[in-house]
């Protein structure tokens, strides 16, 4: 079955950078694109950007252009996301989602999140 | 960036009876294609956003049929035909017309 599986939680200085996992298992990673998307402490969703494994396109909201990079590791299936220059604002649950096979933004699996601390 | 704006924001609900949630856009979502650029997904407590509908009213795979959608253009409407206890939780569209794709605000069921 289908699994995104994302790494640990983190506490970070401002300042400093963070980078998640998300590990996806199940499917032909190259096939799908992975999305990013973001909660603060009991707030909503936030879209981040998306990378596509086959052929590398990646996109950015423009909010976090510039602090963050999706990076993949296509050996691991795994993607990478990298948020530098943290802020206290930062903190939240971070998800990494599968966009669907009928459409790349609609969201039909997702991690289990990985809880970001910026203090 | 598209504005998704949902109403009410917390709904208590009595199991049994139905429910409905309302989502505008600020733009119109109809495609050329003739389906619309909107989603539905349930946050239950505790764990990870899930797909319940796409495309404007097309269920998600083992999404209960108590669940339906409707709407075009700007207005639409997520309703669940009897609530049941497991239904609970924050239910938020999105729109995926544009890049960045944007969610609502979410709506809060809850257990009368």
């Amino acid at each position: 079955q289908v699994q995104l599986v994302q790494s640990g939680a983190e506490v970070k200085t401002p300042g400093a950078s963070v980078k998640v996992s998300c590990k996806a298992s199940g499917y032909t990673f190259i096939n799908y694109y992975i999305h990013w998307v973001r909660q603060a402490p009991g707030q909503g969703l936030e879209w981040m950007g998306f990378f596509y494994p086959n052929g590398g396109d990646t996109f950015y909201a423009q909010k976090f252009q510039g602090r963050v990079t999706i990076t993949w590791d296509r050996s691991l299936s795994t993607a990478h996301m990298e948020l530098s220059s943290l802020r206290s604002d930062d903190t939240g649950v971070y998800y990494c989602a599968r966009g669907a096979q009928i459409s790349r933004s609609i969201f039909d699996y997702w991690g289990q999140g990985t809880l970001v601390t910026v203090s | 960036d598209i504005v998704m704006t949902q109403s009410p924001l917390s709904l208590p609900v009595t199991p049994g009876e139905p429910a409905s949630i309302s989502c505008r856009s600020s733009q119109s979502l109809l495609q050329s294609s003739g389906s619309n650029s909107l989603d539905w997904y349930l946050q239950k407590p505790g764990l990870s956003p899930q797909l319940l509908i796409y495309l404007g009213s097309r269920r998600a795979s083992g999404v209960p049929d108590r669940f339906s959608a409707s709407g075009s253009g700007t207005d639409f409407t997520l309703r669940i035909s009897r609530v049941e206890a497991e239904d609970v939780g924050v239910y938020y569209c999105m729109q995926t017309l544009q890049i960045p794709g944007t969610f609502g605000q979410g709506t809060k069921v809850e257990l009368k």
